[in-house]
């Protein structure tokens, strides 16, 4: 059963252009949505991370959106950069408790020129 | 990388033989995390500690056991390898200003022949 489901599972964009990344969650027990890039051979990295008290966090470049009502969550990379080309995760916790991340199958990036 | 080393880095190794991975922080971290990451899965806990001695099993435990005697070390243990083993393997630690955050270690790519 897979509570998190990641959407595209590979994106290609120009450089400049806005990458979208849409995530969306069954457990309505979730109430913290981080978002992970991770670099081939690398372990992920936490980039941004959202509580659904909120309904849009920005930090430089990369904004997460969250739908409370729907159940979704996206991220946006505003002006994507080559650099920015990696693997991204979103992940969803249940707080309280354990913090056991249960995360999206992963969307493949690549920022062309 | 928070502190986290995780030993070895890659390992090939044959069926049946049983197999320890170990992950080191140096940070005093209470609870500890192992992953897997597959291609299509994203990653799935195997495992977690939140203190010497208490550990409890994740979403993908079946085959993997593990143990925790110091804070620092939290090991992963496969009795008899099987090639579904054959992953990649992180550690993780909780932290972080709101204490959910969880930062990942370099990881362990295991092969099983």
């Amino acid at each position: 059963q897979q509570q998190v489901k990641q959407s595209p599972q590979s994106l290609i964009v120009q450089k400049g252009g806005i990458s979208i990344i849409n995530c969306a969650y069954e457990n309505t027990a979730f109430d913290y949505f981080p978002w992970y890039q991770q670099f081939p051979g690398k372990g992920p990295a936490l980039l941004i991370a959202i509580r659904p008290d909120v309904s849009e966090k920005k930090e430089g470049r990369f904004t997460i959106s969250f739908n409370k009502s729907a159940k979704q969550f996206s991220l946006h990379i505003m002006d994507s950069q080559p650099g920015d080309s990696a693997t991204y995760f979103c992940a969803a916790m249940q707080t309280g408790t354990a913090s056991k991340l249960t995360f999206g199958t992963g969307t493949r990036l690549q920022v062309t020129l | 990388d928070a502190g986290i080393t995780q030993s070895p880095r890659h390992k090939v190794t044959e069926t049946g033989t049983p197999v320890t991975l170990r992950c080191h922080q140096t940070e005093n971290h209470r609870y500890m995390y192992w992953y897997r990451q597959d291609p299509g899965h994203g990653l799935r806990l195997i495992h977690y500690s939140y203190g010497v001695k208490d550990t409890d099993k994740g979403e993908v435990s079946d085959g993997y056991s593990v143990s925790r005697s110091k804070t620092e070390d939290f090991l992963l243990t496969l009795e008899s390898a099987t090639s579904s083993q054959t992953s990649v393997y992180f550690c993780a630690i909780r932290g972080g200003v709101s204490y959910n955050e969880q930062f990942f270690g370099p990881g362990t790519r295991l092969t099983v022949l």
